[in-house]
């Protein structure tokens, strides 16, 4: 059974970091690409960022580029999101994703950017 | 980016009524590769969002046969043959052909 369990999530001030976990099973974790997608409370769905299978491209949308990083350790089953520079609008939900198929998500992590 | 334009944002349905969902992209997502990168998720209250069709038309694993999916080009749809109670929630459709990747604004599915 595949399985996506997001953590690290919590309240932060803006300006700070926070660095989120998603620890994978059930699949062969370096065969495919994954991704972070968020929801602020009440709204949509905003895709975050992405990784392929190697880890050796990423990308974003204007949105967090420059300021969200993410990476992989494929021998740990392991994606990961560091998020510098946090704003309130960063404030949402976080889930994992495994890309490009999106068939599985995690049950989120809140991430709450306030003073 | 492209954008993807949901429509309508709250349908309302009684159980068994067939309904549909429209998604209008602004650009085309048919893929270099041949692929046409369009989703539909189904998010229920206080849970994660659900696939329930991928590359326009393929119905995901475990996702019951009265969802169907159809459109090309830039006109998407997703039709529920037969509403049920558990279909009730906001559904989306999504597109990976084009970075960065978008979402629609979401239908809300109701009980008439």
């Amino acid at each position: 059974e595949v399985q996506l369990v997001e953590t690290g999530g919590g309240l932060v001030q803006p300006g700070r970091s926070l660095k989120l976990s998603c620890v994978a099973s059930g699949f062969t974790f370096n065969n495919y690409w994954m991704s972070w997608t968020r929801q602020a409370p009440g709204k949509g769905l905003e895709w975050v960022a992405s990784i392929t299978n190697s880890g050796g491209s990423t990308y974003y949308p204007d949105s967090v580029k420059g300021r969200f990083t993410i990476s992989r350790d494929n021998a740990q089953n392991t994606l990961y999101l560091q998020m510098n520079s946090l704003r309130s609008e960063d404030t949402a939900t976080y889930y994992c994703t495994r890309a490009r198929g999106f068939a599985y998500w995690g049950q989120g992590t809140l991430v709450t950017v306030s003073s | 980016d492209v954008v993807l334009t949901q429509t309508p944002s709250i349908l309302s349905a009684t159980i068994g009524q067939s309904v549909s969902i429209s998604c209008r992209s602004s650009q085309s997502l048919l893929d270099s590769d041949g692929n046409t990168y369009l989703y539909w998720f189904l998010q229920r209250p206080g849970q994660s969002p659900q696939r329930l069709i991928y590359l326009v038309s393929n119905l995901g694993s475990g996702v019951p046969n009265r969802f169907s999916g159809s459109g090309s080009g830039t006109d998407f749809t997703l039709k529920i043959s037969g509403v049920e109670a558990e279909d009730l929630g906001v559904y989306y459709c999504m597109q990976a052909t084009h970075a960065p990747w978008t979402f629609g604004g979401g239908t809300k599915l109701e009980l008439k």
